[in-house]
């Protein structure tokens, strides 16, 4: 089975300042995604960032980008410019591409809270 | 545009009395659903997930049940709460292909008492 693994319980950045946080996963499998949501303080669930596996590239959304080395198995994302908008919960996901696997479900690791000091 | 209804917001139940939660979904046909759980200030369990109507996989064992009576309809049930159901419940439905994001319900707390 697979699982997801977010080491920073917590994660404090300065306003303006670039964090990055951590995130590994296992898996045996060769075909998957990633994803990065967000959960501010209103408990909404707010897609980041996704990455899929079979892309050397890594992703970017404006302030986010990722660094995904699959071999290593890890997946961090990384806020440039840091707004005290970005303070939330963050989740790190994986999909499974497989094809009787592929039932669409996130497996998400246990989330690092980001404060944003002004 | 696709929405999805979760209800009721905040819940507090006694121990060993029955819970009803109740997601739709509207503007999908035939979606994929999921019911996770947040433990305070924890990370999402996936309790079940349907890929079609009557179709329920569970993907923890626990006190709760789900159901699928309608395409766009997921419900969550217990005939008897136990303290350890308390948490924060989502719903959210995806197309269940590739990169697409899940969509989440806005979500109930649930308190057992």
């Amino acid at each position: 089975a697979q699982t997801v693994t977010q080491s920073q319980p917590e994660m404090s950045v300065q306003e303006a300042e670039t964090v990055t946080l951590s995130c590994t996963y296992d898996t045996s499998e060769s075909d998957y995604y990633l994803f990065w949501y967000k959960q501010p303080p209103s408990r909404q669930m707010i897609l980041v960032i996704r990455q899929e596996a079979y892309k050397q590239q890594n992703a970017t959304e404006n302030r986010f980008s990722v660094n995904f080395q699959k071999a290593a198995k890890s997946f961090s994302l990384k806020i440039s410019d840091s707004q005290l908008g970005d303070a939330a919960m963050y989740f790190c996901a994986y999909r499974s591409a497989m094809g009787s696997s592929n039932t669409g479900k996130l497996i998400f690791g246990q989330g690092t809270t980001l404060q944003v000091k002004p | 545009s696709q929405t999805i209804h979760q209800w009721p917001a905040t819940l507090v139940q006694p121990v060993g009395s029955p819970l009803s939660l109740e997601c739709t979904v509207e503007g999908t046909s035939n979606p994929n659903l999921y019911w996770y759980r947040q433990a305070a200030g924890r990370g999402l369990q996936l309790l079940f997930y349907s890929v079609g109507i009557g179709q329920i996989s569970s993907e923890v064992p626990q006190n709760l049940s789900a159901s699928r009576p309608q395409d766009r309809q997921f419900i969550l049930s217990s005939k008897k709460l136990l303290l350890s159901d308390s948490g924060f419940y989502l719903c959210a439905w995806g197309s269940g292909t590739g990169h697409e994001k899940l969509f989440f319900g806005s979500g109930t707390q649930l308190s057992v008492l």
